[in-house]
C-alpha cells in the first residue's frame, strides 16, 4: 500500500538555524500539505500546495516558513530561523484530486526539537 | 470563527459501541468530513470519510445530519487496540484550509 514518507524522523537544531523537513508524497497525488502538532495539542494546518504554488496558508505559516517541490517526488518545508516555539511534530500529507479521492494521507512525522 | 469541537475524552469497555461527535459550525459546503485515529508519536491514520447521511466501511460508520454542522464516528465493537485519540477534519468554508477537531482521547478498558 502506498504511503507518505518523511525524513528525518527526528531533527534537533539550535535556535536561529535553518531546517528543511522532507516528505515524499504518494506518487499519483497532486495536493500536498504540512501540519504541525505541538506536544499534547491538536494537529494544526500550516499550508496546502497544488500545481507548484501555495493554495492556502494559516496564520502560523509566516515569512519564516516556505514550501517547495524541488523535483517530481519531494515536498519540503523550510523554517528559515527556528524559534523555541517551533518545536513540534511536523506532518506531511497528500491527496489526489477528484470527488471521492480527496482523502489526505499522512506521513509518520518529523519531530523537531529547537534548543 | 470556525470552531471544530469534540469531547475531550471517553472511556469504554471492550466490545462496546463508541460514538464520538464532532461539531463543525463553518464547514465548506462541497468538502468531505474525514475522521482519523492517532497513536502517540505517529501520524493521523485515516478511518472514514463522508459527505452526508451515513457511510460505513469495515472499521467504522459515519453519520452526518443534513445541515452537516456535526458528524458522529461510530466504532462498533471496540478493542484495547482502539485506545487512541480520534480527530475529525473539515475544510473551512470557502477555503482550502483544513481544521482538525480538538480530538477525543478514547480509552478502552478490559
Amino acid at each position: 500500500e502506498p504511503e507518505v514518507t518523511q525524513t528525518p524522523s527526528h531533527q534537533v537544531t539550535q535556535m536561529g538555524q535553518e531546517v528543511i523537513l522532507r516528505c515524499v508524497p504518494i506518487s499519483n497525488h497532486l495536493y500536498f500539505y504540512w501540519y504541525r502538532q505541538i506536544l499534547g495539542q491538536k494537529v494544526e494546518f500550516l499550508v496546502s500546495f497544488y500545481n507548484n504554488e501555495i493554495s492556502e496558508k494559516s496564520e502560523i505559516f509566516d515569512d519564516q516558513f516556505s514550501v517547495e517541490r524541488p523535483d517530481g517526488s519531494n515536498f519540503t518545508l523550510k523554517i528559515r530561523s527556528t524559534k523555541l516555539e517551533d518545536s513540534a511534530m511536523y506532518f506531511c500529507a497528500s491527496s489526489a484530486p477528484g470527488l471521492r479521492e480527496d482523502t489526505q494521507y499522512f506521513g509518520p512525522g518529523t519531530r523537531l526539537t529547537v534548543l | 470563527l470556525a470552531k471544530t469541537t469534540q469531547p475531550i475524552s471517553m472511556d469504554s469497555y471492550e466490545g462496546q459501541e463508541v460514538n464520538i461527535t464532532c461539531s463543525h459550525n463553518n464547514i465548506a459546503t462541497n468538502d468531505y468530513i474525514t475522521w482519523y485515529q492517532q497513536f502517540p508519536s505517529q501520524g493521523p491514520r485515516f478511518i472514514i470519510q463522508g459527505y452526508k447521511t451515513k457511510v460505513t466501511n469495515e472499521v467504522a460508520s459515519l453519520f452526518i445530519p443534513a445541515d452537516r454542522k456535526s458528524s458522529t464516528l461510530s466504532l462498533p465493537r471496540v478493542s484495547l487496540s482502539d485506545t487512541a485519540v480520534y480527530y475529525c477534519l473539515v475544510a473551512l468554508s470557502g477555503t482550502y484550509k483544513y481544521i482538525f477537531g480538538t480530538g477525543t482521547r478514547l480509552k478502552v478498558l478490559a
